[in-house]
C-alpha cells in the first residue's frame, strides 16, 4: 500500500516570512495529492491539490510543487500570517475508492 | 447547508458497548469514507464506499462494521468497544471513483471508559 512521510512535524516561522512542508510517496501508481489545512477542533480542509500530470500549481500566497520521479511534493506557504497556525496533512491517493492516504501533519506555528 | 454532517458530536461510553455514528451526505457524491484520528493527529483511513463496493482497511478491527442504507449515506458500527478505539472519527465524501477532493464532516469525538 502507499506510505506518505511528511517533514517537519513542527514548524515555527516569523510572520511574513515563506513556510515548505515536504513529503514523499511510495507507490508510483499514485496520481493525486492534495493538501488540507486542520485546525484545533476542526475539520481537515482541502488548501490546494495537484495531479500528477501537473508539475506545480498556485493559488495566491499558497503553491504546491510535484516531483514524479523522485515521489515528492511540497508545499509553500508565502507571506505567513497568524491565521495560517495550524496543523498540515499532505496526502495522496491512486484514485479507485481507495481513500486517501495521510502523512503524519506538520504543525506550523506564526510568530508575531 | 451542511455538505456532509455526522451525528453525534460526542460520544461517551463504557467498554464493551455497541454504539453507532451516522454520517449524511448532500453533494450527491458517489464515494464515501470513514477515517480515523488518534490522540496524535494521525489520520488513517478506515473504509472506503462507493456504489456497494466496499473496501477496507486491513488493519480495521472486524467489531467495526459500515452500513450505507443509501448513496447519501454510511453510517458506522462499532461493537464491543475498547479504550484504544477512543479518537475522533470523520466520515467523507468525494464526486468520482476517488482522485478528487473530499469534503469532510465535523469529526465525532468518541471517548471509551
Amino acid at each position: 500500500g502507499e506510505n506518505v512521510e511528511q517533514h517537519p512535524s513542527t514548524l515555527s516561522v516569523q510572520e511574513g516570512d515563506s513556510a515548505v512542508i515536504k513529503c514523499t510517496y511510495s507507490d508510483s501508481a499514485s496520481n493525486y495529492f492534495p493538501w488540507y489545512k486542520q485546525e484545533l477542533g476542526k475539520r481537515p480542509q482541502l488548501i490546494i491539490d495537484i495531479r500528477s500530470n501537473v508539475g506545480e500549481k498556485k493559488d495566491q500566497r499558497i503553491a504546491v510543487t510535484l516531483n514524479k520521479t523522485a515521489k515528492h511534493f511540497s508545499l509553500h506557504i508565502t507571506e505567513t500570517q497568524p491565521e495560517d497556525s495550524a496543523v498540515y496533512f499532505c496526502a495522496a491517493t491512486g484514485g479507485g475508492a481507495d481513500g486517501l492516504t495521510f502523512g503524519k501533519g506538520t504543525h506550523l506555528i506564526i510568530q508575531p | 447547508d451542511t455538505a456532509v454532517s455526522q451525528t453525534p458530536k460526542y460520544l461517551v461510553t463504557q467498554m464493551g458497548n455497541d454504539k453507532s455514528i451516522k454520517c449524511e451526505q448532500n453533494l450527491g457524491h458517489d464515494t464515501m469514507y470513514w477515517y480515523k484520528q488518534d490522540s496524535k493527529k494521525f489520520l488513517k483511513i478506515m473504509f472506503s464506499y462507493n456504489n456497494k463496493e466496499l473496501i477496507i482497511n486491513e488493519t480495521v478491527p472486524n467489531r467495526f462494521s459500515p452500513k450505507s442504507p443509501d448513496k447519501a449515506h454510511l453510517n458506522l458500527h462499532i461493537n464491543s468497544l475498547e479504550l484504544g478505539d477512543s479518537a475522533v472519527y470523520f466520515c467523507a465524501s468525494s464526486g468520482g471513483r476517488g482522485g478528487g477532493e473530499q469534503f469532510f464532516g465535523p469529526g465525532t469525538r468518541l471517548t471509551v471508559l
